[in-house]
């Protein structure tokens, strides 16, 4: 079955700075998608950025980026110049049939 | 509406009532699901809706737990009997194109349950 590790429970950066959330997975399908989305504490959870299995190049979005390691099983999104609306929840998740599975989260918090 | 829209935004109700919680998907978005966030569970899937197939609900708890979509756009969660561990946030997305690649599910704010 798929599962996605998120490791960091918090993650504080100072604005303007680059910050990397971490996110492992696992699976035996040789095709996936990797998902990243944001949750501020509206509660609204907002698409950021899909990575493919195989996409030869990592994604980007604006500020964010995906750090995509296929043979470490690794996800990592890298936001840059962080602004202080980034403070969030951050979730990786991968799809699993009709279905998303997510991580536990990272929350992030911005310093002015 | 641009989005997914739920309601109510907030719901508090007795234990042993019933809930009913409401989505409405992105126009012209086909696939819908049903998602619950809970702060020991983290977010698990409850159930999914494609156009006119029978839903996959291998995600509902119990059966206690109910959905139906109706004309192939609104959904509707239901909750029997709720009981305080049914407390969470209950959210709803939807998507455009389901089993192909680059699948986005877009999410609704959600509705807050609280079982008292």
């Amino acid at each position: 079955a798929q599962k996605i590790t998120q490791t960091q429970p918090g993650m504080f950066v100072q604005e303007k700075e680059a910050v990397t959330l971490d996110c492992t997975y696992d699976t035996s399908d040789p095709s996936y998608g990797l998902f990243w989305y944001k949750q501020p504490s509206s509660g609204e959870m907002i698409f950021l950025i899909y990575q493919g299995s195989y996409d030869q190049q990592n994604a980007t979005e604006g500020r964010y980026s995906l750090n995509f390691q296929k043979a470490r099983k690794s996800a990592n999104l890298v936001i840059s110049a962080s602004q202080l609306g980034d403070s969030a929840m951050y979730f990786c998740a991968m799809e699993y049939g009709n279905k998303l599975v997510f991580g536990a989260g990272t929350i992030l918090r911005v310093k002015s | 509406g641009a989005g997914v829209s739920q309601s109510p935004s907030n719901k508090v109700t007795e234990k042993g009532k019933d809930v009913e919680l409401r989505c409405d998907p992105i126009s012209g978005h086909t696939a819908l699901y049903w998602y619950r966030q809970s702060l020991g569970q983290g977010l698990e899937f409850l159930i999914y809706f494609q156009g006119n197939s029978a839903p996959d609900k291998s995600g509902l708890p119990s059966d206690r737990f109910s959905a139906e979509r109706t004309g192939g756009s609104v959904s509707t969660l239901t909750i029997q009997r709720t009981q305080q561990e049914d407390s969470a946030v209950y959210l709803c997305a939807s998507s455009i194109s389901p089993g192909t690649k680059r699948n986005i599910q877009y999410f609704g704010a959600g509705t807050r349950l609280s079982v008292l």
